[in-house]
């Protein structure tokens, strides 16, 4: 079955440590996305991707950074420069990123301790 | 500029009628979106209608979109417990580079 799989599904961090958090999707999508959750906030873009070698900044790339060596993997570094990182963090992908219809990965819970 | 408005919270009895709200801020909007969330997990869609409709209707669930007052509701009939979510408005534009942009979610709570 095609989709999209995000892990670890609950991570533990302590503060100064970088983590990074796995997406991968089969849909064989060209755009991917990173976007963080937190309550009453809804979705907030972190980075995007259209292309394999080539990302976007999103609306809070701060203290954040990405890759896209590979089509179907856009790994997420939270670094120890992100404030704030205890959140809920989801992966999406589309065909393009002209519109159309995002697919969602389950999620992954980071916390600080 | 971007801005994405829902109500946080609405709560009914089983077999009610449920009606999401949400207001959007860009005229240029070229698809606008209903995405439900389950708890612990990634979104999911619902149902989209494109700018130049006024309605759309899927089994149970009723989008309505008045573009005059940038007004976009999603009614859903003879809600059930399964329908508990949080449920996102999201909008799509060019003058966002055709990126989505979500409002905060209204969690619906279905009474038994």
């Amino acid at each position: 079955d095609g989709g999209i799989t995000q892990s670890p599904k609950y991570l533990f961090r302590k503060e100064g440590q970088n983590v990074t958090l796995s997406c991968e999707q089969n849909l064989n999508h060209d755009a991917m996305y990173w976007y963080r959750q937190d309550p009453g906030q809804g979705l907030r873009l972190i980075y995007y991707s259209q292309i394999v070698n080539d990302f976007q900044k999103g609306d809070i790339a701060e203290g954040y950074s990405v890759s896209r060596e590979k089509k179907e993997s856009f790994p997420l570094t939270v670094t120890s420069a992100q404030k704030n990182p205890t959140a809920f963090y989801l992966c999406a992908s589309s065909r393009g990123l002209a519109g159309g219809e995002l697919f969602f990965g389950e999620g992954s819970r980071l916390t600080v301790l | 500029g971007e801005d994405v408005e829902q109500s946080l919270f609405l709560s009914v009895r089983e077999g009610d009628s449920s009606v999401i709200n949400c207001t959007y801020t860009d005229s240029s909007s070229t698809y606008l979106y209903w995405y439900k969330q389950e708890p612990g997990a990634g979104l999911q869609l619902l149902t989209y209608i494109f700018s130049n409709m006024d309605m759309k209707q899927d089994q149970r669930l009723t989008v309505l979109l008045n573009k005059k007052d940038k007004h976009l509701s999603l009614r859903i009939a003879d809600t059930q417990t399964g329908d508990s979510a949080i449920y996102f408005c999201a909008e799509t534009s060019p003058e966002y580079g055709n990126k989505l942009v979500f409002g905060a979610g209204t969690i619906l709570r279905v009474k038994s």
